[in-house]
């Protein structure tokens, strides 16, 4: 059973650029949940997609956005990028019915933005 | 700003116990205290969970306070591979908040 797949995991962008990260859940799940984690610190809650729908979202700018698929799987789109976006994006998967279930974490997808 | 309070590092022996204390003196009735941790280049990984008893499982154990203001997750026998920083969270059963507020969680070392 494949658990939270990401892709790519490492890719480097300039400024100004459009970048397109994607998110496989674990099999079964269909609530797929998206942060930021800059180095050294937590990460941040970016937004939640379930049944294809934004259903929260944190304080990040219209310049992030995303999407899911109606297999569960997502993306998550960051246009005009910034050098303060380089982080590692983590996506994470649930079950929406087990509202208190564990979260499953992928490896990450570690942007650069030079 | 993250609910829950956590120190920035703690060191321990291997083989030893280690306890790791969360304070969340602004928890609701309606929130439970989940713990994850994240080992070097991965994401996080749950460990457990629990509202108001103590839990237990194949990882740790988190123990309560009756007030509910704070807990300590127990990591019984420490080993290498248990370095990583731990997040002590809270999620809201409730709202169905799975805007979950990571704050900076504890380092832990565990010396050989």
């Amino acid at each position: 059973d494949a658990g939270v797949t990401q892709s790519p995991t490492h890719l480097i962008k300039t400024r100004g650029q459009q970048v397109t990260l994607r998110c496989s859940p674990k099999s079964g799940h269909d609530t797929v949940s998206w942060y930021q984690q800059a180095l050294g610190q937590g990460p941040q809650f970016i937004f939640q997609y379930y049944e294809e729908e934004e259903r929260q979202r944190g304080n990040f700018p219209d310049r992030f956005s995303g999407h899911q698929f109606p297999n569960y799987s997502s993306e998550l789109n960051v246009n005009a990028l910034l050098l303060g976006d380089s982080a590692l994006y983590l996506c994470a998967s649930s079950l929406d019915r087990l509202n208190t279930g564990e979260l499953f974490f992928g490896e990450g997808s570690r942007l650069t933005v030079l | 700003d993250a609910k829950t309070t956590q120190p920035n590092s703690m060191e321990s022996n291997e083989e030893e116990p280690v306890h790791l204390p969360c304070n969340h003196s602004t928890i609701s009735g309606t929130d439970y205290i989940h713990w994850y941790r994240q080992l070097p280049s991965q994401g996080p990984e749950y460990v457990i969970h629990g509202l108001t008893s103590n839990v237990n499982n194949r990882m740790a154990s988190l123990a309560i306070a009756e007030d509910r203001k704070s807990s300590t997750l127990i990591l019984h026998r420490a080993t290498l591979r248990d370095a990583a920083v731990y997040y002590c969270i809270l999620r809201d059963v409730a709202e169905k908040d799975d805007k979950i507020i990571f704050g900076k969680g504890t380092r832990l070392h565990i010396l050989p």
